[in-house]
């Protein structure tokens, strides 16, 4: 199975801040990985797939980039409503898998 | 009412099975355009996925647990459902249903149910 190691495990930061989160693939992937953002007591909401694509009605602040075993999740200006937890998904075989998550707390 | 939503007990014995049904209604079950998955968290943990299946009924399982589950598909009713047999206190977590982007099981998640929260325990 393919491994998929987050970093940062928790990040704090400030309104304002720009926030850059990396996920790691053991092996490559392409640029097969989706990203999630899960609030305490919800279902994760679906933000970027194929890496940097922005799923529809996900605020332009987000943006995503990498290919291989690197990746990031960069919010340009952090909003009170992103503190939460992402993760990062690869589905670049059928096995699917998810980073251990990369939680988002008010600084 | 929400778009896919998870039924079935809450509370499941140790070494029983623990089933599950997502109802969706987001789109009729059939269409060619869509998988169909089971993804699971234990309390304050991260995200697993179970399992995915097609309304063919072509299915991949997490090999992790592949000697313990069954996903089906109903498509009178539009629903899917997942089994897990011989059940621990280590499956305790939120079930979610989930809908792929696409027809492909490769593929991630753009529709989550809101989650059902199975305990094991005697």
């Amino acid at each position: 199975d393919i491994q998929m190691t987050q970093s940062p495990s928790t990040l704090s930061a400030s309104v304002g801040d720009r926030v850059t989160i990396t996920c790691r693939a053991s092996q490559s992937i392409s640029t097969w990985l989706a990203w999630y953002q899960q609030k305490p007591g919800k279902a994760p909401k679906f933000l970027i797939y194929k890496a940097s694509n922005l799923e529809s009605g996900v605020p332009s602040r987000f943006s995503g980039s990498g290919s291989g075993t690197e990746f990031t999740l960069t919010i340009s200006s952090l909003q009170p409503d992103d503190f939460a937890t992402y993760y990062c998904q690869q589905y670049n075989d059928y096995f699917l898998t998810f980073g251990q998550g990369t939680k988002v707390e008010i600084k | 009412q929400p778009l896919l939503q998870e039924s079935g007990p809450g509370l499941v014995r140790p070494s029983e099975t623990l089933s599950l049904t997502c109802t969706v209604s987001s789109d009729s079950i059939t269409s060619r355009l869509y998988y169909w998955g089971w993804i699971r968290q234990p309390p304050g943990k991260g995200l697993e996925w179970i399992g995915t299946i097609y309304h063919t009924g072509t299915s991949n399982y997490n090999p992790s647990l592949k000697n313990r589950i069954t996903i089906s598909v109903d498509t009178s009713t539009n629903q899917f459902s997942l089994r897990l047999n011989f059940v621990t206190a280590a499956d305790t977590a939120v079930y979610y249903c989930a809908r792929h982007t696409r027809a492909d099981a490769d593929s991630p998640f753009d529709l989550w149910g809101r989650g059902t929260l199975v305990t094991v325990s005697s």
